[in-house]
């Protein structure tokens, strides 16, 4: 079955850099564009950034761009979430996701979350 | 960028009562390209319903989404304890960022 392990989380200053990874089985990892969503502590969802299947293709929202890079490796089966110049308002659980089978803009699968804390 | 209103933002009913939760648009969503999410505390959300009102693999029949253009409604027919959680509607009709409403918290009466 599909499973998305993210890791990586953890407790950072602000300015500080953090890198995310998420660890796929269960399915050919580069079939599937990969996206990465955020929760805030008592919040709602915010789709940030994705990345195609070859990772040729990349995208992110606003709050985020120049900040964030995701990439992929394909030989690993494992996506990555760099975190540069962090904010207090980038404090989160960052979810790993996938689509379905022929859709890569909303999310069947769900990894279990990873606590980023920006904080001094 | 389209924004998600969803209302109400809570919903207070008894196991067995029908849930009716709005979600609008602040334009028209492309093709009801809109997608109902499901969560519980310290969960991962879970996939209820896409493009407006197709139910997702293993969703129970008492769920069932409608709408289209700017106005989305998810029905839970008959509500089972499990039900209670927060509800989220989510638009793919555009270009990234794909966006979210705020969420509709179902609790129990």
């Amino acid at each position: 079955q599909v499973q998305l392990v993210e890791s990586g989380g953890d407790l950072v200053k602000p300015g500080g850099s953090l890198r995310l990874s998420c660890a796929a089985s269960g399915f050919t990892f580069s079939d599937h564009y990969m996206t990465w969503i955020r929760q805030a502590p008592g919040k709602g969802l915010e789709w940030i950034s994705h990345i195609s299947r070859t990772g040729s293709d990349t995208d992110y929202t606003d709050s985020v761009k120049g900040r964030f890079t995701v990439s992929r490796d394909n030989a690993k089966n494992s996506l990555y979430l760099q975190m540069n110049s962090l904010r207090a308002e980038d404090t989160a659980v960052y979810f790993c996701t996938r689509g379905g089978r022929s859709t890569s803009r909303y999310w069947v699968y769900w990894g279990q979350g990873t606590l980023v804390t920006v904080s001094t | 960028e389209i924004v998600l209103t969803q209302s109400p933002g809570t919903l207070s009913l008894s196991p067995g009562e029908r849930a009716t939760l709005s979600c609008r648009a602040s334009q028209s969503v492309n093709s009801d390209f809109l997608v109902w999410y499901q969560q519980k505390p310290g969960q991962a959300p879970r996939l209820l319903i896409y493009g407006a009102s197709t139910r997702a693999t293993g969703i129970p029949d008492r769920f069932s989404g409608s709408g289209s253009g700017t106005d989305f409604t998810l029905t839970i027919s008959r509500l089972e304890p499990e039900d209670f959680a927060v509800y989220y509607c989510q638009q793919y009709g555009t270009s990234p960022p794909y966006t979210f409403g705020q969420g509709t918290k179902l609790e129990i009466k």
